[in-house]
């Protein structure tokens, strides 16, 4: 089991330019989230899906696009980087949307120069 | 929207001592409060949590307690050993409301343990 894995570990992109991280779980979760960790200001909520065919904003989604391919991989997109989006980004799962416990993928640092 | 509280930002004792972090929380309907720990270079990983139907939950060294009407709760690690340093986040959500049980996160705490 590989749990959470995410691709590709680190990325330098300059500003304007487009990529796609991508989430895979073996869990047989049904939710999936995104989440960005900046220094002093803890993990936030980008985007997340309760359930395959279903995607909807969290705290911070302006700038990203998500897309729920399966119910294994859900990919972050963003298309024209901004400096504003360095952050290591964290990619979850759960059972089901809730009070259940989130599983995290060992993370991606984004560098947008 | 909920809005989690966390201090202290940095906590440093001696190994065998006692830590407490503490995490306020805003929305009264929040009733499930997660506590992720992470490791350097890794991600976040549960460690303990409580619903808002008990006071105090116990598992070996890790207690975390909540009091509703005030609306905090906190992470007490007993006996600490130097592989408890790391960054600790508390959480809240409502688990059964629109939100889907969205996770709001504190802004972390840097333990560190000194042998």
């Amino acid at each position: 089991n590989a749990g959470v894995t995410q691709t590709p570990k680190f990325q330098v992109l300059k500003t304007g330019q487009s990529m796609t991280l991508q989430c895979a779980q073996d869990m047989n979760h049904n939710s999936m989230y995104w989440y960005r960790q900046d220094p002093g200001m803890g993990l936030r909520l980008i985007y997340y899906s309760a359930s395959e065919g279903t995607t909807d904003k969290g705290e911070v989604p302006n700038g990203y696009n998500v897309s729920r391919l399966n119910k294994r991989e859900f990919s972050l997109r963003l298309e024209s980087a901004a400096p504003s989006q360095t952050s290591v980004y964290f990619c979850a799962s759960s059972e089901l949307p809730g009070a259940y416990e989130q599983y995290f993928g060992p993370g991606t640092r984004l560098t947008v120069t | 929207g909920e809005n989690v509280e966390q201090h202290p930002s940095t906590l440093s004792v001696q190994e065998g001592d006692s830590a407490v972090i503490k995490c306020t929380y805003s929305d009264s309907a929040s009733n499930y409060f997660p506590w992720y720990k992470q490791e350097l270079g890794k991600g976040p990983q549960l460690i303990i949590d409580i619903r808002s139907n008990v006071g105090e939950k116990k598992d070996q060294r890790i207690a975390v307690t909540l009091n509703k009407t005030a609306k905090h709760f906190s992470l007490h690690i007993t006996e600490t050993q130097p592989e408890d340093s790391a960054v600790y986040f508390c959480a809240a959500s409502n688990a059964g409301g629109t939100s889907y049980g969205k996770l709001t996160f504190g802004q972390g705490t840097i333990l560190t343990v000194h042998p």
